[in-house]
């Protein structure tokens, strides 16, 4: 059974930092492409970054480019999204994902809070 | 970026009968390759998303058939036949043809 543990969430203040982590199991990690995925409170889903199966290709929504940095550890089954100068407007659930454009792949996380206020 | 427009908004429906959702996309999802990547999200109160529909119309595994996917290009649909009680939620398209991948706005089902 495929799972995804996020944690890392809580309370900081704006321009602070803050490590989400993910912990994967049942599946092999180091196969796929890896997602976070965040949800601000009562709002839609954004897609943040995608990461590629031996971490050489990321990408990033504009709005977090430059600020955020996703990362993995094949050899911990872990994705990481470490999250600099954040924002009001970063408060969100954060989920971890792991799905397939092309085929019935398609796994979340419970997702961690993140919360950006002074 | 894509931008992916959803109607209606609110969908309240009567358990039994059919419903369905639009979903429009600024510019074809056609990719290089000849796939469209347009998938189907549920989330239901207080639970993490789910897929529901990848690649316009095929059903992710454990999916009830009573949801359909269909469209081409930039106009698609999400069909339930039969409503039922666990089906209340909020429903997203999501192209993933394009980076960045963009969601529509959500369109939230509710029992009259």
């Amino acid at each position: 059974e495929v799972q995804l543990v996020e944690s890392g969430g809580g309370l900081v203040q704006p321009g602070g930092s803050l490590r989400l982590s993910c912990a994967a199991s049942g599946f092999i990690f180091s196969n796929y492409w890896m997602s976070w995925v965040r949800q601000a409170p009562g709002k839609g889903l954004e897609w943040v970054a995608n990461i590629n199966q031996d971490g050489s290709d990321k990408q990033y929504v504009d709005s977090v480019k430059g600020r955020f940095t996703i990362s993995r550890d094949n050899a911990k089954n872990s994705l990481y999204l470490q999250m600099n100068s954040l924002r009001a407007e970063d408060t969100a659930v954060y989920y971890c994902v792991f799905l397939s454009r092309g085929s019935s792949i398609d796994n979340w996380g419970q997702g961690t809070l993140v919360t950006v206020s002074s | 970026d894509v931008v992916m427009t959803q109607s209606p908004l609110s969908l309240p429906v009567t358990l039994g009968q059919p419903a369905s959702i639009s979903c429009r996309s600024s510019q074809s999802l056609v990719y290089t390759d000849g796939n469209t990547f347009l998938n189907w999200f549920q989330q239901r109160p207080g639970q993490s998303p789910r897929r529901l529909i990848y690649k316009v119309s095929n059903r992710d595994s454990g999916v009830p058939d009573r949801f359909s996917g269909s469209g081409s290009g930039t106009d698609f649909t999400l069909k339930i036949s039969r409503v039922e009680a666990e089906d209340v939620g909020v429903y997203y398209c999501m192209q993933g043809t394009y980076w960045p991948w963009t969601f529509g706005q959500g369109t939230k089902v509710e029992i009259k």
